[in-house]
């Protein structure tokens, strides 16, 4: 079946500027999570979803940074007023069931700031 | 709080040569344990996972990784590397409950023919 997909995939964007990064989660999967990976990093927490609970928001770096899901599908990451140091890959995965259960991960959405 | 641990940014073997990429974790309860692999310019792939079953944990393409709870490690190791094995190797660790992955920073391993 088909699997975690994202969009885009690379994103241009001046600083200053609000971009949106989609997410579309596989079928079934009621748990969604981004991520974030900076050049030489390992993967940084930002928020998860799991069904209808309220998203778990710990690892936002700042309030410009937002994230919506509408039910258990789509998901949108927002970033107002871009800065050079949000460029990063954003990773989205998304597992049935949190916890331990498996994540899979999309491609990613690879953000350059200039 | 919980931790991963990668020792070793990068790690340089011979085609046909023993891979060890090593992983040491807190965590103050039994862990859930995972290594994924990403290969340039895309999403991460699932290795294998521990979740207690078993110490010894096969995973995809003759890897595998041994739960040692009293040297809280859980290194990756394969027999004999293949060129294709050349990618990044991230460990990851989660508690039980709704938390997320902790990751470490990840080994880029690299394969010499």
């Amino acid at each position: 079946g088909a699997g975690v997909s994202q969009s885009p995939s690379n994103k241009v964007t001046e600083k200053g500027k609000d971009v949106e990064l989609r997410c579309d989660p596989i079928s079934g999967h009621t748990a969604l999570y981004w991520y974030r990976q900076r050049l030489g990093q390992g993967l940084e927490f930002l928020i998860y979803f799991q069904g209808n609970s309220a998203p778990d928001k710990s690892g936002l770096p700042s309030d410009r940074f937002s994230a919506e899901r509408t039910g258990e599908s789509v998901s949108t990451l927002t970033i107002q007023r871009t800065q050079q140091e949000d460029s990063a890959v954003y990773l989205c995965a998304s597992s049935f069931g949190g916890g331990s259960n498996t994540q899979y991960f999309g491609p990613g959405t690879r953000l350059t700031v200039l | 709080a919980q931790s991963v641990t990668q020792l070793g940014s990068h790690v340089s073997v011979s085609e046909g040569a023993l891979v060890l990429l090593r992983c040491n974790y807190s965590s103050s309860v039994p862990p859930y344990l995972f290594w994924y692999v990403q290969y340039p310019n895309q999403g991460l792939q699932l290795l294998l996972k521990y979740t207690s079953a078993a110490t010894l944990v096969k995973g995809i393409n003759g890897f595998e990784a041994e739960f040692k709870k009293s040297e809280t490690s859980f290194h990756l190791t394969k027999p004999s590397a293949h060129m294709s094995d050349a990618a990044e190797y991230f460990c990851a660790v989660i508690n039980s409950g709704n938390t997320p992955l902790v990751f470490g920073k990840g080994t880029r391993l690299s394969v010499i023919a």
